[in-house]
């Protein structure tokens, strides 16, 4: 059980936007940036967002993240087909010390 | 290109040390802008930090696994490594290493990573 809520799964069409939400405390996502990380099936985590809302070299500007409070968002428009991954957020837990992951969220490109 | 690559038995026998790898090319492992860690992802399961190091040996280390864990630098050969003591079938996963942009502190920043490498302990 993350200390980070992820929705376990989410869906769109093609074409159509979808939000992923990573709710946390004020401990982590309330005083620390978040990231947001894409994984594509079989491979290995690749960094989609930084902190909060800041896109790599390389990321569509279809990508978009945002963070309010103790929530952070992670928004894709026109959702592709190669856009089915799973979306992880991450940010510092300042009462753990650590690193902490959400869940996860699979999505699926209808 | 900065490219990191896990290397270490794939087997693990329950009870024995766990040992990785994670070798650095394209790029120098000796930077203060970078510190260097090690995430592992069960089968089917999520992501789970492990610990990080910066090229002077300074470690944080995730509480949960701070008991069984060793993470070590060696700047002449580029290369980080993970020991992992005592483990159990819940030590079975996919190990990743990575690199870590720490221009923003505290960072999650995990920016470059190895392909990953699957270990197994049997029950």
């Amino acid at each position: 059980q993350s200390v980070l809520t992820q929705p376990p799964s989410a869906s769109g069409s093609p074409g159509q936007r979808v939000t992923i939400s990573c709710s946390g405390s004020s401990s982590n996502i309330g005083t620390n940036t978040v990231n947001w990380y894409q994984q594509l099936p079989g491979t290995a985590p690749k960094l989609l967002i930084y902190t909060n809302n800041q896109r790599p070299a390389g990321v569509p500007d279809r990508f978009s993240g945002s963070k309010s409070g103790t929530s952070a968002s992670l928004a894709i428009s026109g959702l592709q087909s190669e856009d089915e991954a799973d979306y992880f957020c991450a940010v510092w837990g300042d009462s753990l010390n650590a690193v902490v992951f959400g869940g996860g969220t699979k999505l699926t490109v209808l | 290109q900065l490219q990191l690559q896990e290397s270490g038995p794939g087997l693990v026998k329950p009870s024995e040390t766990l040992s990785l790898t994670c070798t650095v090319s394209g790029g120098s492992i000796s930077s203060s802008n970078y510190y260097w860690g090690w995430i592992r992802q069960p089968p089917g399961k999520g992501l789970e930090w492990i610990g990080s190091i910066n090229y002077r040996g300074t470690t944080y280390y995730n509480p949960s696994l701070k008991s069984r864990l060793t993470i070590s630098v060696d700047t002449s050969k580029n290369r980080f490594y993970l020991k992992l003591n005592s483990v159990t079938a819940a030590d079975t996963a996919v190990y990743y290493c990575a690199r870590i942009d720490v221009t923003v502190v505290p960072s999650t920043m995990f920016d470059y990573w190895g392909q990953g490498t699957l270990v197994a302990v049997p029950s």
